[in-house]
């Protein structure tokens, strides 16, 4: 059974401060991770995707992949208050017909 | 536009009816997937279309629901016989083709929100 685990929260951080998203998944033949951010009664929209270990930058976004452990996380810099939503956390691997795995989702609330 | 879409955007009926959901992927989209959320609940998947290979249908929960994909293109869920476990809204997502790089994420419709009575 492939699975994404993640930690439902919510998380609460101060406006400002960094808000870490971790996730942790079973199948070693996923190559490709998405991060989506889902605000409440919209769908989700994607924020990053990351393929390779290391750190991958985009604005206030940073992910992070760890292929030997198994873990992806998302740090948000500068938090807002506007960020508040659910953030879900998808693998997938390479091969033809492979489906996305997704979390069940991590709910950050951040704080004004 | 050039997104994913959904019709109907809100669908209620009575326990025992049949329902259609219809999909739109974006054009040139070969993989499109059904998604299923309850309130405050994470994604739940249904079925998987990639291009003309076998549908993956692992996530149907029961017999009631079947998918088809006609040309490659529009996709129509259908629920026969509604329970009112199956109020949820009903998600569809379209990528390219799997390939290296990760440049296949999924793009979601807005979602059909189905209620049953």
């Amino acid at each position: 059974q492939k699975e994404v685990e993640q930690n439902s929260g919510p998380l609460s951080v101060p406006e400002g401060a960094i808000a870490s998203l971790n996730c942790t998944y079973s199948d070693r033949g996923s190559q490709s991770f998405f991060w989506y951010r889902q605000y409440s009664g919209k769908s989700p929209e994607l924020i990053m995707f990351i393929y390779s270990n290391g750190d991958k930058e985009d604005g206030r976004f940073t992910a992070q992949l760890n292929k030997a452990s198994q873990y992806v996380s998302l740090l948000i810099r500068d938090s807002q208050p506007s960020d508040s939503a659910t953030y879900l956390c998808a693998g997938r691997g390479d091969n033809y017909g492979q489906n996305f795995v997704f979390g069940p989702g991590t709910r950050l609330s951040v704080l004004p | 536009g050039a997104g994913v879409s959904q019709s109907p955007s809100n669908k209620v009926t009575e326990k025992g009816k049949d329902v259609e959901l219809r999909c739109d992927p974006i054009s040139g989209h070969t993989a499109l997937y059904w998604y299923r959320q309850s309130l405050g609940q994470g994604l739940e998947f249904l079925i998987y279309f990639q291009g003309n290979s076998a549908p993956d249908k692992s996530g149907l929960p029961s017999d009631r629901f079947s998918a088809e994909r006609t040309g490659g293109s529009v996709s129509t869920l259908t629920i026969q016989r509604t329970q009112q476990e199956d109020s949820a809204v009903y998600l569809c997502a379209s990528s390219l083709g799997p390939g290296r790089g990760g440049v296949n994420e999924q793009f979601f419709g807005p979602g059909t929100r189905l209620t049953v009575l």
